[in-house]
């Protein structure tokens, strides 16, 4: 089973600075690493897969880097709806898919 | 849009059973791979199972294996989990969501709201 770390686990940021959050993962995973989004009682929401690859409808300010076992989401300004917490998962080794234990993000 | 309604999760006692839907509209089910998650409460997300979009190929994490059956009936859209010998540990929000898949490679790219499921006697 693939082990994915997050770092850190809590990250305080001002509204309008970057953020940027840490995955890694026990054994080279490629680039088959997503990250989602989740705010308090609600369902996470897909960010980027691919590693890098935003989906439908999230904002450019989002960007995902890294393949192999290390990667980084990277929030470019965040605004006061960014303030959340985010998983990474893997899913080039499956079953199981695995995810990180998440960064909650909150403000400075 | 990609819309996703669970529903049947409620108390129920250790050693217990339970089924949980998820119906599924916005897009053509059969042809789309579906998983289940789970999060209890406080806590991160934990993949439960998934399903192939014919339902011929299903998968379980390791604490549910042989306890849970992941399910699906494409002629009306939804997707099922039967929860047997149910366990305190088993409490949890539990989502169902839409896999995008490419070269056998799924991520998950729409969840329902979630359905709580609370063992406890």
């Amino acid at each position: 089973e693939t082990v994915m770390t997050q770092s850190p686990a809590t990250l305080s940021v001002s509204p309008g600075d970057r953020a940027t959050l840490s995955c890694r993962a026990s054994q080279r995973i490629g680039s088959s690493l997503a990250w989602y989004q989740q705010k308090p009682g609600r369902a996470p929401r897909l960010l980027i897969y691919g590693a890098s690859t935003r989906a439908t409808g999230i904002p450019a300010r989002f960007s995902g880097s890294g393949s192999g076992t290390e990667f980084t989401l990277t929030i470019g300004s965040l605004q006061s709806e960014d303030f959340a917490v985010y998983y990474c998962q893997q899913y080039h080794d499956w079953p199981p898919v695995t995810f990180g234990g998440g960064t909650k993000v909150e403000i400075k | 849009e990609v819309q996703l309604l669970e529903s049947g999760g409620h108390l129920v006692q250790p050693g217990g059973s339970l089924r949980v839907s998820c119906t599924a509209s916005g897009f053509t089910f059969r042809t789309y791979a579906m998983t289940w998650v789970r999060q209890a409460p406080g806590k991160g997300l934990e993949w439960v199972s998934g399903i192939s979009g014919s339902g011929g190929s299903t998968n379980y994490a390791d604490s549910v294996k042989g306890r849970f059956t992941i399910s699906r009936d494409n002629s009306k859209n939804t997707l099922f989990l039967q929860l047997n010998s149910l366990r305190a540990e088993d409490t949890a929000v539990y989502y169902c969501a839409k896999q995008d898949c490419s070269n056998g490679l799924c991520y998950m790219s729409a969840w329902g709201q979630g359905t709580l499921v609370t063992v406890s006697s």
